[in-house]
This record gives C-alpha cells, sequence and structure tokens, in this order.
C-alpha cells in the first residue's frame, strides 16, 4: 500500500483479554518501530525490527507484551492479560534505511487506540 | 541520557500571525533532529530534519526550523499561521546514526480565525 496500515483502529479490551495489533508498514522498508503513545504525552519507542530481527525490544513495558515480524513484512504487537495502564495508542511506523543512519525519517501509521476497561 | 523538552502544552495564535514553538533538547553530541505533526486520529507526520550541513532547515507546509548548538535549541517556526496549521506537534531527537527516537510530550497549536 501507499502508506503504513494499522488494524484495528480501535480496541476494547476487558481487563485480563488478550489483544492483538497489526502494521502493515510499507512495502520494501526493512526497518519497522513499535511506539506507546499515551493520553497527553508523545509517543515512546517500544520494540524494533531490521527484516524479521528484533533487534530492540528494550521499551516493552513488561513480559505481558510481545511483538513478531516473521517474514520481515507484517508485524503483530500482542499484549495479554490486558491492564489499565496499557490503555493508549499504539504506533507503527516503518523506515527504508537500516538503522535510520541516513535519511532518518519513520512513516507512521494511523495508530490503534486501545482502551483496557 | 537524550531527552527533549517542548514549552508550552498549548499554544494560540491568530491566523496570520507568527507561529512559534518551542524545542530544547540535552545531548553531548549534535543530534539528529525532527519536527513531526500529527493532526486528529491520524499518524504522525515528518514536518523537517535537521541532520548535518546548513542550521536553518525548511520543511513543508512553510514551517522551518533553526539548529542552536549553543542553545540547544530546535524551535519550529511559520511567518503566518493558517487555520490548517492547528495540529499537535511534536519534537523527536535522535543520536547520529541510530534508530531509537526520543519524543518530546507534545504542543497542541491552535490557530484563532
Amino acid at each position: 500500500g501507499a502508506g503504513v496500515s494499522q488494524s484495528p483502529r480501535y480496541k476494547v479490551a476487558k481487563r485480563g483479554q488478550d489483544v492483538a495489533l497489526r502494521c502493515d508498514p510499507i512495502s520494501g522498508h526493512v526497518s519497522l518501530f513499535w511506539y506507546q503513545q499515551a493520553l497527553g504525552q508523545g509517543p515512546e519507542f517500544l520494540t524494533y525490527f531490521q527484516n524479521e530481527a528484533q533487534l530492540d525490544k528494550s521499551g516493552l513495558p513488561s513480559d505481558r507484551f510481545f511483538a513478531e515480524r516473521p517474514e520481515g513484512s507484517v508485524s503483530t504487537l500482542k499484549i495479554q492479560r490486558t491492564q489499565q495502564e496499557d490503555s493508549a495508542v499504539y504506533l507503527c511506523a516503518s523506515s527504508l534505511a537500516l538503522g535510520l543512519a541516513n535519511t532518518g525519517e519513520l512513516f507512521f501509521g494511523e495508530g490503534s487506540r486501545l482502551t483496557v476497561l | 541520557a537524550q531527552s527533549v523538552t517542548q514549552l508550552g502544552s498549548h499554544v494560540s495564535v491568530s491566523e496570520g500571525a507568527l507561529v512559534l514553538l518551542r524545542c530544547n533538547y540535552s545531548s553531548s553530541v549534535p543530534p539528529y533532529l525532527f519536527w513531526y505533526v500529527q493532526y486528529p486520529n491520524q499518524g504522525l507526520q515528518l514536518l523537517l530534519k535537521y541532520t548535518t550541513g546548513a542550521t536553518l532547515v525548511k520543511g513543508i507546509n512553510g514551517f522551518e526550523a533553526e539548529f542552536k548548538k549553543s542553545e540547544t535549541s530546535f524551535h519550529l517556526t511559520k511567518p503566518s499561521a493558517h487555520m490548517s496549521d492547528a495540529a499537535e506537534y511534536f519534537c523527536a531527537v535522535s543520536d547520529q546514526g541510530t534508530y531509537k527516537y526520543i519524543f518530546g510530550t507534545g504542543t497542541r497549536l491552535k490557530v484563532l480565525a
């Protein structure tokens, strides 16, 4: 597609439910990122993939959060046993560059807004 | 550790007036600097970036920003505000050659008719 596509756009979950958020990056983009944006805050880094390899998951808040990109294209962010503090917008971004060394530009999707009741 | 400070979570300007959104960073070496805009229910869109070279950077929609190393600042300006500029603006920084962005908390710009 022309841009980064995320689904679902909105998700309401009961506390304790598992959720899965999907990201379809721009075709050919090597790098893929997940960010978490809490209400009134800037995006915060969660994890980074280069092709199918997850090179950095230092931003994942707990072991309930898991991300994968098995074929180096579509990525899924999974949150197990959701808690109220997980409520946020989850942004996916992709980039053509390896490590952003040259262009530094990320292309963001519209985000998935998760509300945990 | 890197950090970004955006002064003013909300800024209001009249249509046609100067827009000035402030961003200061902390870094021991010159980083890469970015401004992104976020319209309601949309993703972030790159306005402009500074990596190396000319310190005055021009971006889309008439915005520009100047990297001032001595002040560790990267303020965003636009000479004349349009109603369509109403959005949230995020300043971000990354260490040169790395992938991890640090974002500020954002400034919501309101343009008054």
